[in-house]
């Protein structure tokens, strides 16, 4: 079975220009997370998502960044007005619902987005 | 506030040594504590995890030390091979939280 995927890998855009970013979880997977990996650095949480439950934001570092998901499949995170230090590699894991026990998160390769 | 302290950075191992990580957290709520390893342009894959009501889990050559009283828990990679070279995450989740707490990885690169 396939995991999750991610497009595209790789991103360069201008400064200032809106992006993109899809996430196509795992079938049957009800949880998904995005999650924002710097340059040797660990991972940050952006958003999640768990089936009709309105999603939590909380990780999301500023109005410019968003997240859609349509029912429990694919999910587009949205980075408008780019900026410089928006430059990372952007991960996507999928889950089943996790509040039946710890549900291992499984990721996709990312999306490395480079703002020139 | 960093909720979870990795250690250390980086790591240099002999083939056939013992690799050990170290990761230490704040909050009793968690309840959840995975390891990770990912490779370079690739995405962090699940190694081993333990829930606190353990204090040891192995698999293979991959075990985690949890110690509840210290709020510590830790990975050892046995026999360690240079294929095991890889940057990894030691992670916690509980409580209401959805989404898993990373430390900041550690990069291992195991010599020949």
């Amino acid at each position: 079975g396939a995991g999750v995927s991610q497009s595209p890998s790789n991103k360069v855009t201008e400064k200032g220009k809106d992006v993109e970013l899809r996430c196509d979880p795992i079938s049957g997977h009800t949880a998904l997370y995005w999650y924002r990996q710097r340059l040797g650095q660990g991972l940050e949480f952006l958003i999640y998502f768990q089936g009709n439950s309105a999603p939590d934001k909380s990780g999301l570092p500023s109005d410019r960044f968003s997240a859609e998901r349509t029912g429990e499949s694919v999910s587009t995170l949205t980075i408008q007005r780019t900026q410089q230090e928006d430059s990372a590699v952007y991960l996507c894991a999928s889950s089943l619902w996790h509040r039946e026990g710890n549900q291992p998160q499984h990721f996709g390769d990312g999306t490395r987005l480079s703002i020139l | 506030q960093q909720q979870v302290k990795q250690s250390p950075q980086s790591l240099i191992v002999q083939k056939g040594g013992i690799s050990i990580i170290n990761c230490a957290y704040e909050n009793t709520a968690f309840d959840y504590f995975p390891w990770y390893q990912q490779f370079p342009g690739k995405g962090p894959a699940l190694l081993i995890a333990i829930r606190p009501d353990v204090s040891e889990k192995k698999e293979g050559r991959f075990t985690i030390s949890f110690n509840k009283s210290a709020k510590q828990f830790s990975l050892h990679i046995m026999d360690s091979q240079p294929g095991d070279s890889a940057t990894y995450f030691c992670a916690v989740k509980g409580g209401s939280q959805g989404n898993l707490i990373f430390g900041k990885g550690t990069k291992l690169s195991v010599k020949p």
